[in-house]
């Protein structure tokens, strides 16, 4: 089975931290993913990698940088952690074939910004 | 520009009711891949189904069914005979040339026993 893992479950945070959201993928998938997930707003793409070292600006990227130094491994870090990012984390991954492969979801991390 | 919507926020039925779900996608390219997906009161969420741009037919899986009309850009989701446990968030999703997967707002769907 095909497994992501995200480091917390749950987390909170204060205003101004840097905070770092941790995801694992023991698929050997090309892409991987960072959404958050608002009430009535779905999921928002915030940054994807389809390589090791290479990232892409999603929708929402303002506030977040990622990393991928390992295929792996994917990170999403708030560099000043602000009210306005308490909201639900979703990891994802996929295989690299085009566009036609499912991604594959952790379990969510919800942070709150207090 | 949103790129998928999902114009049903909620969805109330009573157990053994059908239930359709609404998803209207834009997309300019030729090649693209719709998904549905399934978030149960767990969290995670759960792959349904993809179909690609040039596969118009139709999907029956057990009571789950999906309408994919390209005139009309809509990937309609049937679920027949609903049960409780059929009670989720489902959303629908769309991924282009450019590998980004984009999803609608969410349409919950409550199943009363």
């Amino acid at each position: 089975d095909v497994k992501v893992t995200q480091s917390s479950r749950y987390l909170v945070k204060r205003t101004g931290e840097k905070v770092f959201l941790e995801c694992v993928q023991d698929m050997d998938h090309e892409n991987m993913f960072w959404y958050r997930q608002d009430p009535g707003l779905g999921l928002r793409l915030i940054y994807f990698s389809y390589d090791v070292k290479m990232k892409e600006k999603g929708d929402i990227p303002e506030g977040y940088s990622v990393s991928r130094e390992k295929k792996e491994r994917f990170s999403l870090i708030l560099e000043s952690a602000s009210t306005n990012q308490t909201s639900m984390y979703l990891c994802a991954s996929s295989l690299y074939q085009g566009v036609n492969t499912e991604a594959f979801f952790g379990q969510g991390t919800r942070l709150t910004v207090v | 520009a949103q790129k998928v919507t999902q114009a049903q926020t909620e969805i109330s039925v009573v157990e053994k009711e059908d239930v359709t779900l609404d998803c209207v996608y834009e997309t300019r390219d030729t090649t693209y891949y719709l998904f549905w997906y399934k978030q149960p009161p767990s969290g995670e969420l759960v792959f349904l189904i993809r179909r690609n741009s040039f596969d118009e037919q139709n999907e029956i899986s057990g009571r789950y069914s999906w309408n994919f009309q390209k005139s009309t850009s809509s990937f309609n989701f049937t679920i027949t005979a609903s049960q409780v446990v059929d009670s989720a968030v489902y959303f629908c999703a769309l991924s282009e040339i450019d590998y980004k997967l984009s999803f609608g707002a969410g349409t919950t769907v409550t199943v009363r026993a």
